[in-house]
């Protein structure tokens, strides 16, 4: 069973911030919230990851809800750069066997001039 | 460099070759990961190392893969008798450890079977 959903695709407009949505309605009080993009022909590049509350780094925002069933990645200025597809995974560190990043299908993102 | 390696970037192999993809990871990374990606679809899992030891072959998806770290450092994902479905992206990841928030991937291996 899937652990999150997203939206298929989604597109965003050069220097405006761009919104990633996230379901993970049956997270459990341990899981951790990661994300990780793949631009086109590279591997996935981790961006960002949080528990409860919200996290900001030099890529990215994270806002978690208060009841943690769900969460939103900000990118405040897309670029055209930025056009990757974006996988949000839920994780639980203190599980033995939770090393594997589980990537699901992801949000294909498309920023536009 | 300081980011992982993976050799070649790309393998064209006839089906019933055998191949060997290689992965350099990150100098001192303890956590080596493979993962396969088929076109269009998310990477999956295929095998975790801790150091040499192989702690997890539970993704490898037939007994014609085979991975190996053997001091703990380089790494080669084997496949023999290669099928046209193996035709994929197989990703190399590293990271300090397995609580490490962040794994580094490689740029990946596209092999296809002709």
């Amino acid at each position: 069973d899937a652990k999150t959903t997203q939206p298929t695709s989604m597109d965003c407009a050069e220097g405006r911030a761009a919104n990633l949505p996230c379901n993970h309605s049956t997270i459990s009080g341990n899981e951790y919230v990661y994300w990780y993009r793949q631009i086109h022909s590279q591997g996935p590049q981790y961006i960002i990851h949080g528990l409860k509350n919200n996290e900001t780094n030099e890529m990215a925002s994270l806002i978690i809800t208060e009841d943690r069933k769900s969460s939103t990645l900000i990118l405040p200025h897309a670029t055209l750069r930025d056009t990757a597809v974006y996988y949000c995974i839920v994780r639980d560190l203190r599980r033995s066997n939770d090393y594997k990043l589980s990537f699901g299908a992801g949000t294909t993102v498309t920023v536009r001039a | 460099g300081a980011g992982v390696s993976q050799s070649p970037r790309y393998k064209v192999a006839k089906r019933g070759q055998d191949v060997a993809l290689r992965c350099d990871p990150i100098s001192g990374h303890v956590s080596l990961f493979w993962y396969q990606q088929a076109l269009g679809q998310g990477p999956e899992f295929l095998t975790y190392f801790q150091n040499e030891a192989q702690l997890d072959k539970s993704g490898l998806p037939s007994d014609r893969f085979f991975a190996e770290r053997p001091e703990g450092s380089v790494s080669t994902l084997k496949i023999q008798r290669t099928q046209q479905e193996d035709s994929a992206v197989y990703l190399c990841a590293s990271s300090w450890g397995r609580e490490n928030t962040e794994a580094f991937f490689g740029q990946g291996t596209r092999l296809t079977v002709v």
